[in-house]
């Protein structure tokens, strides 16, 4: 069993749309969890860094983490068209540096 | 700010052959980590570097190694090619310091074809 499992998709929605993505993760040791954004042959981009429980928005996007049921969420409000890419959710050890990623993602928003 | 750069961004080679890949971090980053991503396992921790030493080190075969420079620039080098090694090789740089985990930023990976 992977340490951090993530919905594989895809997923297509339009534009205008609410999306949801999620990601589980086992190891309780994670103490960090960000999701990436990867565009077609491009590397990952982060977009949210959040720490512990709770929820955390920038914009059209909210992370959310419950600790207690380990599960990491992206909310993206008001979807568009560039936000079709892979999305990959990350967790951290406290004071380890590798990032133990999730499947990804792949959203598309039809306009 | 410059962002992380990396060279080759492709490269094709055939079985047995060895390769090496660069990584130039974010300027005033010494920390380097190296990823690997494929369809199948998706993105997996290789190796991190900071000042010149390896600090920590995925579960891959020792085939794969890593070096990192004065200037924080990384090598990244993979000897006797498998067809499985076919890949999209990314590395990641962050400032390294701090007692927490900071933010790794990425480059626009290496695809390596292995023929």
């Amino acid at each position: 069993q992977k340490e951090v499992e993530q919905d594989p998709g895809p997923l297509s929605v339009p534009e205008g749309a609410i999306v949801s993505l999620n990601c589980t993760y086992s190891n309780s040791a994670f103490q960090y969890f960000m999701w990436y954004r990867q565009y077609s042959r491009k590397g990952p981009e982060l977009l949210m860094y959040t720490y512990s429980s709770g929820n955390k928005e920038d914009g059209r996007f909210t992370a959310q983490v419950d600790k207690s049921s380990k599960y990491i969420s992206l909310f993206i409000r008001d979807s568009q068209p560039s936000d079709s890419a892979t999305y990959l959710c990350a967790s951290l050890k406290g004071s380890a540096r590798q990032l133990t990623f999730g499947s990804g993602t792949q959203l598309t928003v039809l306009p | 700010k410059a962002g992380v750069t990396q060279t080759p961004r492709y490269l094709i080679k055939t079985r047995g052959q060895q390769v090496t890949l660069s990584c130039s971090p974010i300027s005033g980053h010494r920390s380097v980590s190296w990823y690997q991503q494929t369809p199948g396992q998706g993105l997996q921790f290789l190796f991190e570097y900071f000042s010149e030493t390896q600090r920590n080190k995925g579960n891959f075969p020792g085939r794969f190694s890593g070096r990192q420079f004065s200037n924080s620039r990384s090598e990244m080098n993979v000897s006797t090619l498998e067809l499985g090694d076919s890949a999209l090789y990314l590395c990641a740089s962050s400032t390294g310091q701090g007692i927490f985990a900071d933010t790794q930023y990425f480059g626009p990976g290496t695809r390596l074809t292995v023929l």
